[in-house]
């Protein structure tokens, strides 16, 4: 079966970078976009990015444009999200999922990530 | 930008009712729609795909339409389970979008 498993909670201070990962199994890695959302407390989702494991080609939201860098390693079957210069409206839950049709039927846990000082 | 305009922002109905929750696009995003469900603590689930095709499992319950740039998730013959948050997100155009939410609350 498909699934997402995404690395654990983080706590980080304003300026630092946070790396999330998503463990992909159940499926090709490389056939399927994967996605990157986040949720911050009292807001609707928010797209962030997404990946194409094949190529590495990667697509990003102008909102995060110059603070994010999707990655893959296909032979882990893993994609990972790097956010830079955190902040504390960067508080929030953020979940990757697999693109493709039907998009985003497949989804990780979430990830806490708390910008604090 | 597109922008999702999601209504209601909440309901309360009764188990057997009939509930309907409307996504408006701010432009043409022709069938490029999906409704998601979102209990706490979990991952969103999709529903619908493509404004109608509902995804593997999920009861038949609930049905997905369009007409111009509005959409809507119909769920007939409410259940307790469908306490939930729904939302739409269109992916006609990046960025992905999202309706505001909708919160359903059983009586």
């Amino acid at each position: 079966q498909v699934q997402l498993v995404q690395s654990g909670a983080e706590v980080k201070k304003p300026g630092a970078s946070v790396n999330v990962s998503c463990k992909a199994s159940g499926y090709t890695f490389t056939k399927y976009p994967v996605h990157w959302l986040r949720q911050a407390p009292g807001q609707s989702l928010e797209w962030m990015g997404w990946i194409n494991p094949a190529t590495g080609n990667t697509k990003y939201s102008q909102t995060f444009q110059g603070r994010i860098t999707i990655s893959r390693d296909t032979s882990a079957t893993t994609a990972s999200m790097e956010l830079t210069g955190l902040r504390s409206d960067d508080t929030a839950l953020y979940f990757c999922a697999r693109g493709g049709i039907p998009l985003w039927a497949y989804w990780g846990q979430g990830t806490l990530v708390t910008v604090s000082s | 930008d597109v922008q999702m305009t999601q209504s209601p922002s909440s309901l309360s109905a009764s188990v057997g009712d009939r509930v309907t929750f409307k996504c408006q696009a701010g432009q043409d995003i022709k069938n490029n729609l999906n409704w998601y469900q979102r209990k706490p603590g979990k991952a969103p689930k999709l529903l619908v795909y493509g404004v109608s095709n509902l995804d593997t499992g999920v009861p038949t319950r609930f049905n997905g339409g369009r007409s111009g740039t509005d959409f809507t998730l119909t769920i007939t013959s409410l259940q307790s389970e469908d306490t939930a948050v729904y939302f739409c997100v269109q992916y006609n155009s990046l960025p992905y979008t999202f309706g505001q939410g909708t919160r359903l609350e059983i009586k």
